[in-house]
């Protein structure tokens, strides 16, 4: 089954511990997109992909990290989270590298509250 | 900066109503405009338009893009309970990567 994969889906840690989201999608996409949704704030991208080794930043990336090894994996990292880090994640993927193209498909959702 | 602004923010009909959801943007050279849907859980994607599509329908649902007034609306015909989501519209830009989402409309359809 064609999907995007986020683990953990629930999570529950303190300030400062680092910890990393893992998302992965088994669609051979080039593009992959991390965001937050938060009240009244909407979708807000974090970092995108377009390709292996090819990251750049979204619209409110600090305090986050990424990295693209391999195409099917792009993991969020959080060094030092905060409680204003406390979000609903979502990353997504989509064919293609510019995402205008074609639709982007989005993993079930991380939810994580620090304290 | 891309912007998106979407109205209502949120609505309240009865079952076999129609609704008509508005957003309305601000981008450098428009190349495409999506409308997602958003249930509890990961945005489902529904449409996209862009210069070549400007109108699209699934169902009872259907979209137009207004491309010099800059807006599209969502029409949902009949509404059903299973309509109740938060529904998304998001624009990109050429020569970007990047989409850029409106705060959404949480619809809700009562029986």
């Amino acid at each position: 089954e064609a999907q995007v994969t986020q683990n953990p889906r629930y999570l529950i840690t303190v300030t400062g511990k680092k910890l990393t989201v893992t998302c992965s999608q088994n669609m051979n996409h080039e593009y992959m997109s991390w965001y937050r949704q938060d009240p009244g704030l909407g979708l807000r991208q974090i970092y995108y992909s377009m390709n292996v080794e090819v990251t750049d930043k979204g619209d409110v990336p600090e305090g986050y990290k990424v990295s693209r090894k391999e195409k099917r994996n792009f993991p969020l990292i959080l060094e030092s989270p905060s409680p204003n880090q406390t979000s609903l994640y979502f990353c997504a993927s989509s064919l293609y590298s510019d995402p205008s193209t074609d639709t982007q498909y989005f993993g079930p959702g991380t939810r994580l509250t620090v304290l | 900066e891309d912007k998106v602004v979407q109205s209502p923010l949120s609505l309240v009909v009865h079952e076999g109503d129609t609704v008509t959801l508005n957003c309305s943007y601000e981008v450098t050279n428009f190349r495409s405009l999506l409308w997602y849907k958003q249930e509890k859980k990961a945005p489902t994607f529904l449409f996209m338009l862009t210069s070549s599509g400007i109108e699209k329908k699934s169902g009872r649902l259907s979209s137009i893009l207004d491309k010099k007034e800059l807006f599209s609306i969502l029409n949902i015909t009949a509404t059903q309970t299973g309509d109740s989501a938060v529904y998304l519209c998001a624009v990109k830009g050429a020569g970007s990567y990047q989409l850029t989402f409106g705060k959404g409309t949480k619809l809700s359809v009562i029986p």
